[in-house]
């Protein structure tokens, strides 16, 4: 198994363009999420999924869409490119009933805006 | 105030030293508590899982939680090397999408 897998790794993007983090999972988890993770800031949720079809906001939404059409897939839109917007982007995924509340991250997607 | 607090560090220590790390929190509904390693341009792994209070230990690691205190705490015995990364405390509520609030992180290094 793959597990989390993001795509890109590196971006580097100019301000005011778009641009789409792609996450997918091969475990078959319910829950999928995005975090970004700012120097010393930890991380903050942006927008989490309980399944395909149904999405909410996180902690930090704004800047930011995604959709669920799918239970493998959970890509991050990014709409007009602010500079705030340069960081680390995780997505992450666990089942509705795991125990011991796993969630397993990808490795990282490191985008910067120009 | 911030829902977690984690002192940022970076914390060095000489190998074989008993580390502590420690977070805080505000919330009285948090119920699950969870340590994370996280090493340079990787994802957070989960290291140690606590539900309520109490101890837990597995290894050289363990974690601690004092729900009255709002505190908890994971110690690391005989440190290696090896154990030179960022660890994240993350605590969750009982609801069902188990949205974690993580701590800022406190970069550790053991010198060899």
């Amino acid at each position: 198994n793959a597990g989390v897998t993001q795509t890109p790794k590196f971006r580097i993007l100019k301000i005011g363009q778009s641009m789409t983090l792609q996450c997918a999972q091969d475990m078959n988890h319910n829950y999928m999420y995005w975090y970004r993770q700012d120097p010393g800031m930890g991380l903050k949720l942006i927008y989490y999924s309980v399944g395909a079809g149904i999405t909410d906001k996180g902690e930090v939404p704004n800047g930011y869409n995604v959709s669920r059409s799918t239970t493998e897939d959970f890509p991050l839109r990014l709409e007009l490119a602010a500079p705030s917007q340069t960081s680390v982007y995780f997505c992450a995924s666990r089942a509705r009933d795991q125990i011991g509340n796993t969630i397993y991250f990808g490795e990282g997607s490191w985008l910067t805006v120009v | 105030q911030k829902e977690v607090e984690q002192d940022p560090g970076p914390l060095s220590v000489p190998e074989g030293a008993i580390v502590s790390l420690n977070c805080t929190y505000s919330n009285s509904a948090f119920q699950y508590f969870m340590w994370y390693r996280q090493y340079s341009r990787k994802g957070p792994e989960l290291l140690m899982y606590t539900y309520s209070s109490g101890n837990k230990e597995d290894g050289r690691f363990t974690a601690q939680v004092d729900k009255s205190s709002k505190y908890i705490s994971l110690f690391i015995r005989d440190s290696q090397p090896s154990d030179s990364a960022t660890y994240l405390c993350a605590m969750g509520g009982i609801q069902g999408a188990q949205k974690l609030v993580f701590g800022q992180g406190t970069r550790l290094t053991i010198n060899p």
